[in-house]
């Protein structure tokens, strides 16, 4: 069990510009989740993956965030023309069933200036 | 709709004595419930959680949670804190077996201070 990896671990860009995310989830794990937390919140629910399909998404996530899994495996969630209230820490987690626990990346910080 | 209240942003024990971090949700159906702790620019790491049976249960690092079903309460204990306890404690929920998402609900998570 190598844990769950999150590429990169800070992201600095400018308003406007469209940035990517890479999760890495446990090699098993066919459940994978986007997760968004901002300082002194709880992690908000973005979206949801079994095996290739995406099968739930927030309304949080608008038109500019697109997340795919193309093959079941590794996940990637982009945002276009970012702006500073997309500010906040990206959390993704992996599990096996329903009832198992998520394990969780160390999550992408992102600052948009 | 499922949620999750913590109603202490923050709460304060000294080492050696008792805590408890409260705990109450709303989901549809029966819930599947999880004790998740976070350190500082970490991702939150699995305590325990409540699926089915008994409802009393344990978990890591000597934590505990007790489900009351007409409380509707997930409540975490420790019989006695560590100073290394201090960290962000969130509750989370989902509908469990059967449910139409798989989504899991998180409070708003409350910070753990024991003072030495």
């Amino acid at each position: 069990d190598t844990g769950v990896s999150q590429n990169p671990r800070h992201k600095i860009t400018k308003r406007g510009q469209n940035v990517t995310f890479r999760c890495d989830p446990i090699s098993e794990h066919n459940r994978l989740y986007w997760y968004r937390q901002t300082l002194g919140q709880g992690p908000e629910f973005l979206t949801y993956f079994q095996n290739e399909a995406q099968l739930e998404k927030s309304r949080l996530l608008s038109d500019r965030f697109s997340a795919e899994r193309p093959k079941g495996s590794f996940s990637t969630l982009e945002i276009q023309r970012t702006e500073q209230g997309d500010s906040a820490m990206y959390l993704c987690a992996s599990s096996l069933a329903p009832d198992s626990p998520l394990h969780f990346g160390n999550g992408t910080r992102l600052t948009v200036t | 709709a499922q949620s999750v209240a913590q109603p202490e942003d923050q709460v304060n024990v000294a080492e050696g004595n008792p805590l408890t971090v409260k705990c109450t949700y709303s989901v549809s159906g029966n819930p599947y419930l999880f004790w998740y702790v976070q350190y500082p620019n970490r991702g939150l790491q699995f305590l325990l959680k409540y699926i089915t049976g008994d409802n009393l249960v344990k978990g890591s690092y000597g934590f505990e949670a007790e489900f009351n079903k007409s409380q509707t309460s997930f409540h975490l204990k420790k019989p006695s804190a560590l100073v290394s306890d201090s960290a962000l404690y969130f509750c989370a929920v989902r509908q469990g077996y059967g449910g139409a998402t798989n989504k899991l609900i998180f409070g708003t998570g409350t910070l753990l201070a024991v003072q030495p």
